[in-house]
């Protein structure tokens, strides 16, 4: 069984410039949970979705970050105008709301200088 | 809201010790689970050990936590350190809401074993 995907694994930008993230979840997960990691920080949930609505993107930026899952599926995180403060590595997670295991995705670090 | 702490933010040992690694966590939920995940380098963390159940041990690759909700507490423990071991830990804490889990992360200890 595939695990979660994302793409890209590493993107470098300038500040200013935008840039997406994108995730496949596990096939049947439901929910799906986008994630900050700043280099030497625990993950920070940034928004989760249940199928396509989102539950809880309090902790999202909302002036520069957004995220979609149009079909309750794949998964878009996209910055606007980044900032050197969003250095951070981006993880999906996805699970099935009856189970409590999260599963990871590899991550996307991002880099900007 | 909803908060776990882990004191250490480094531990440095010699294989074959044992090893706890501290969390403790503040709810306002009475059932929350509590979650140990490992994360070595270059990686994604991995779930290690989970526990839902109060005061009963749960054990996975050598590693076992109990839950103690009267101390709010799940500190990981390996009675003897292996190289491999040598990673970060972080302990998450899980609630329902809305009828989805979410996971809050405390902010990881990095482990080291040395020969």
């Amino acid at each position: 069984e595939a695990g979660v995907t994302q793409s890209p694994r590493y993107a470098v930008l300038q500040e200013g410039q935008a840039v997406s993230f994108w995730c496949d979840p596990i096939s049947g997960h439901d929910t799906l949970y986008w994630y900050q990691q700043p280099r030497d920080q625990g993950p920070q949930l940034l928004v989760y979705f249940r199928d396509e609505a989102v539950i809880d993107n309090s902790q999202l930026p909302s002036d520069r970050f957004s995220a979609v899952r149009p079909k309750g599926t794949n998964s878009t995180l996209k910055i606007q105008s980044a900032k050197q403060g969003d250095t951070a590595t981006y993880l999906c997670a996805s699970s099935y709301h009856k189970n409590t295991e999260v599963f990871f995705g590899k991550g996307t670090r991002l880099t900007v200088v | 809201g909803d908060s776990v702490t882990q004191t250490e933010g480094l531990v440095t040992l010699t294989e074959g010790l044992p090893v706890m690694l501290n969390c403790t966590y503040q709810t306002i939920y009475s059932n929350p689970f509590l979650f140990w995940y490992v994360q070595h380098l270059n990686e994604s963390p991995r779930l290690l050990l989970k526990s839902f159940t109060d005061n009963k041990r749960t054990e996975h690759q050598g590693f076992h936590a109990t839950l103690h909700k009267s101390s709010s507490s799940f500190h990981l423990q390996k009675s003897s350190a292996q190289l491999s071991d040598s990673a970060l830990y972080y302990c998450a804490l899980s609630a329902a809401s809305s009828g989805s889990w979410q996971l809050i992360f405390g902010s990881g200890t990095q482990l080291t074993v040395m020969p």
